[in-house]
């Protein structure tokens, strides 16, 4: 069974700038979650999608981050423009239903200078 | 807001010693609590998923225990190697809330 991917592994860019990433979870899995994991710090839950719907983005500073998940299958994080305080390692998992286990991908680890 | 504690926040070991975390949250509308392994450049991993209260599960020469009760759970790794460097992460989740990460246990093993 082929986990969670992820793309890019690192970026590095420069404040104001803009930045996607993206990700495709494991088949069938109808819930998805993108994370944020400051240096130093736990993952934070960014957004919870449920097949193509948002559960969950009480945490998305929606001012400058967005989401979509627009077929309920792979998903994009946007980041526009980028602060310094964005720098962090953004984490995609996904589950086959809410509360239950979740699969990682390898994170993608934006540096902004 | 739920606050998931973690302790050590790092630890170094010498290769071949047995060690131990602690991962504390709250006790009240407990649903399942977590353990991850995240090794550096790779995707976290999950170790156990603990729903009974005086739980006890085992992978290999880890094994962890848990306490809904007094809100705890030990994670325990037998004989340490230096392939278990890496950052034990515990979450926590209520029911059908996000998990709640804490802020993880680094642990480097020395050979």
């Amino acid at each position: 069974e082929a986990g969670v991917a992820q793309s890019p592994r690192y970026k590095i860019i420069e404040k104001r700038q803009s930045v996607a990433f993206w990700c495709n979870p494991i088949s069938g899995h109808a819930t998805l979650y993108w994370y944020q994991q400051i240096l130093g710090q736990g993952p934070k839950l960014l957004i919870q999608f449920q097949n193509n719907g948002v559960v969950d983005d009480s945490q998305l500073p929606k001012d400058r981050f967005s989401a979509e998940r627009l077929k309920g299958v792979d998903s994009t994080l946007k980041i526009q423009p980028a602060k310094l305080e964005d720098s962090a390692v953004y984490l995609c998992a996904s589950s086959s239903q809410v509360a239950n286990e979740q699969f990682f991908g390898p994170g993608t680890r934006l540096t902004v200078l | 807001i739920l606050n998931v504690e973690q302790s050590p926040q790092s630890l170094h070991v010498q290769e071949g010693d047995s060690t131990n975390f602690t991962c504390s949250f709250p006790s009240s509308n407990f649903y399942a609590l977590h353990w991850y392994r995240w090794e550096t450049a790779k995707s976290p991993e999950a170790l156990f998923v603990m729903t009974l209260n005086g739980d006890e599960k085992k992978k290999g020469r880890i094994s962890a225990t848990l306490n809904t009760k007094e809100g705890y759970s030990y994670l325990y790794i037998k004989g340490s190697q230096p392939e278990d460097s890496a950052t034990y992460l515990c979450a926590f989740n209520s029911g059908n809330t996000p998990l709640v990460f804490g802020k993880g246990t680094r642990l480097s093993v020395i050979a």
